[in-house]
């Protein structure tokens, strides 16, 4: 089954604690991109990645970072959590094509509900 | 900052009726427009993708782009109870070259 998966699905930390949420997707997508989706917000973007090696900030990168080192990875990393990073994050995939990722569905893994206290 | 905006609700409307929803962009040179649908908690998935501007049709789902006036809607015929859920705008390309989404409206279907 193609699919996006996230783990872990809940997680409860606290202030400076690392942690890292996973991602992987078995559709052979070059873009991936973390979201965090906070109520009255919508979506906002982190971090993307085009392709292995190849990662560059969103609209909210402060306080997160990323690597993809392979292609079906692309992990979200939080070196020191603070409260205001509590929020539900989703990784998502898409193909690219020429006129560049944006213009293909991206598909959404279930979602991390962080919370940190 | 290139912006979507959507009527945040929430839309009410009987079951069997008609759902309009919604969505202004700011980005001019935006190329790509997307309809997410979201049930509470759950993640967001593709409804309509639409990339020309006149009418696109999905079996009960229409999406309507007009780029003269960088508006995007959803129209929703013969709304179900199962229709109830946020719907999130998004549109793709322009300067940013990334998607940006909407906040999305939440729409309820009354029995």
């Amino acid at each position: 089954e193609a699919q996006v998966t996230q783990n872990p699905r809940y997680l409860i930390t606290v202030t400076g604690k690392k942690l890292t949420v996973t991602c992987s997707q078995n559709m052979n997508h070059e873009y991936m991109s973390w979201y965090r989706q906070d109520p009255g917000l919508g979506l906002r973007q982190i971090y993307y990645s085009m392709n292995v090696e190849v990662t560059d900030k969103g609209d909210v990168p402060e306080g997160y970072k990323v690597s993809r080192k392979e292609k079906r990875n692309f992990p979200l990393i939080l070196e020191s959590p603070s409260p205001n990073q509590t929020s539900l994050y989703f990784c998502a995939s898409s193909l690219q094509s020429p006129r560049g990722a944006f213009y293909n569905e991206q598909f959404f893994g279930p979602g991390t509900r962080l919370t940190v206290l | 900052q290139k912006e979507v905006e959507q009527n945040s609700g929430p839309l009410s409307v009987p079951e069997g009726a008609i759902a309009s929803l919604n969505c202004t962009y700011s980005d001019r040179g935006s190329q790509s427009f997307f309809w997410y649908r979201q049930y509470s908690g759950k993640s967001p998935e593709l409804i309509m993708s639409i990339y020309s501007n006149g009418d696109k049709e999905d079996g009960r789902f229409t999406a309507q782009l007009n780029k003269a006036s960088q508006y995007v809607s959803l129209l929703i015929r013969d709304s179900q109870p199962s229709d109830s859920a946020t719907y999130l705008c998004a549109a793709g390309g322009g300067s940013a070259r990334q998607l940006t989404f909407g906040s999305g409206t939440q729409l309820t279907v009354l029995p």
